[in-house]
């Protein structure tokens, strides 16, 4: 199964909105309202921020939002904060019942 | 709330088995409707989802891995395992324990704070 493909950067300003892209495939993203995002700090875990497509977890800010379109999820940030700045991974359910992650995308708040 | 703890040797030599423990606290290794998972990360790279296995035992494989890995429970020790076979330099990541429930169809949920495993002689 190959990564799911994702921008390597996004960059914007605070307070503006960003979008994250998560392209695959029928056999994964396309297929199944599996999709998932996470946010990783330098050095940590990764943290759930989105399942199911759109859902947020509890405790998770609204200010994060989710979307799919065909092959394509997409991440939505709005009202960009320096505490966004991280490593973000979608991640959908497959045919073969298992998961696959998307390459990553570095968010930067300049 | 869940805890999980990696624990493992941090340099295994190419060609060797790579044996990973998750201690689970919290909270049994095998409660109704929970999934015990591996996720890898090689330096400066993505994530990679290894393995998981369910409340029954079933397990579930990487494609690209299925042939070197086995993932385990041991109820006795609240723990579960993971084995890689036949590593190479391309087995160097941080791997990570982690487990979700049945209801939450996503890689993991809570996550172990990883433990960097080297392949080199």
């Amino acid at each position: 199964q190959s990564a799911l493909t994702q921008p390597a950067s996004v960059s914007e300003s605070p307070g503006q909105s960003i979008t994250i892209s998560c392209t695959g495939t029928s056999s994964d993203v396309g297929g199944y309202n599996y999709v998932s995002w996470y946010q990783q700090h330098p050095g940590k875990a990764p943290k759930l921020m989105i399942y199911d497509v759109s859902i947020r977890p509890s405790g998770v800010s609204n200010r994060f939002s989710g979307s799919k379109s065909g092959n394509t999820a997409s991440l939505t940030i709005s009202g960009l904060q320096a505490e966004d700045e991280a490593d973000y991974y979608c991640s959908s359910y497959t045919t073969s019942s298992t998961y696959v992650f998307g390459t990553g995308t570095k968010v930067t708040v300049l | 709330q869940l805890q999980l703890q990696e624990s493992g040797p941090g340099l295994v030599k190419p060609s060797e088995t790579l044996s990973l423990t998750c201690t689970v606290s919290g909270g049994s290794v095998r409660s109704s409707g929970d999934y015990r998972v591996w996720i890898r990360q090689a330096p400066g790279k993505g994530l990679e989802w290894i393995a998981s296995i369910n409340y029954s035992g079933s397990t579930y494989y990487n494609p690209s891995l299925k042939s070197r890995v086995t993932i385990s429970v041991d109820t006795s020790k609240n723990q579960f395992s993971l084995k890689l076979t036949s590593v190479t330099a391309a087995d160097t990541a941080v791997y990570y324990c982690a487990g979700r429930k049945d209801t939450a169809v996503v890689p993991a949920v809570d996550w172990g704070q990883g433990t960097l495993v080297t392949v080199s002689s």
